[in-house]
């Protein structure tokens, strides 16, 4: 079975402008969770998806957003990028939401504000 | 708020010897506990997790994790350290594993560097 798939792997951007990575789950899973993960703050929640509704939310302003396809492929967008928003951003994907399902985590896109 | 502490950022261990990585948490219920390892420019690869039952749990790659509630704590352990365990450690917790309020709180990770 593929793991989790996240495009791209790296991305340079400039201050003000926006960016949307994508995360396609394990084939039959449901669920798709986003991290931030940074030197300063680590990972950090940024929200999670199922069933292409957002179920929950970490504590980010309104600029990070995302959304869920019918096939389970999840985008996050960035708009009006700061500088603190380099970071590597994480995507973990499980089945149907079960507590006892393990999060499957992609490689991760590293994107760079310049 | 839940939160999680991994108080050594950098550990060195030899090769062969014993290892053993502290994380103490902090949630108002009973948790679900995790440890994860990331190697360089990877994704996070789970090692073991907690639910309920038994303390002890056994993970891949030779880890293991003891659950103590009295200490708030989920210690990671191995007896034998590889060249290959040489990574960063995260810890994390959550009441529904990957979902909850706030998702899965990780601690800042701890560095483990292995010496030949």
């Amino acid at each position: 079975k593929a793991g989790v798939t996240q495009t791209p792997r790296y991305l340079i951007k400039t201050r003000g402008q926006q960016v949307t990575l994508s995360c396609s789950p394990i084939s039959g899973h449901r669920s798709v969770s986003w991290y931030q993960q940074t030197p300063g703050q680590g990972l950090q929640f940024l929200f999670e998806y199922f069933s292409e509704t957002q179920r929950n939310k970490g504590n980010f302003p309104g600029r990070f957003s995302g959304r869920q396809f019918s096939n389970s492929r999840s985008e996050m967008n960035v708009s009006t990028l700061e500088l603190g928003d380099s970071a590597l951003y994480l995507c973990a994907s499980r089945g149907t939401g079960s507590p006892s399902e393990t999060q499957y985590f992609g490689p991760g896109t590293r994107l760079l504000v310049l | 708020a839940q939160s999680v502490t991994q108080p050594d950022i950098h550990i060195t261990v030899s090769e062969g010897a014993s290892l053993e990585l502290r994380c103490n948490y902090s949630y108002g219920a009973t948790p679900y506990l995790f440890w994860y390892v990331q190697s360089p420019g990877q994704g996070l690869q789970l090692l073991l997790k907690y639910f309920s039952g038994d303390t002890l749990v056994q993970g891949i790659k030779g880890f293991e994790a003891e659950f103590k509630r009295s200490q708030s704590s989920f210690n990671l352990r191995k007896p034998s350290v590889h060249w290959s365990d040489a990574a960063e450690y995260f810890c994390a917790v959550g009441g529904d594993p990957g979902g909850g309020a706030d998702g899965l709180t990780f601690g800042k990770g701890t560095h483990l560097i292995i010496q030949p």
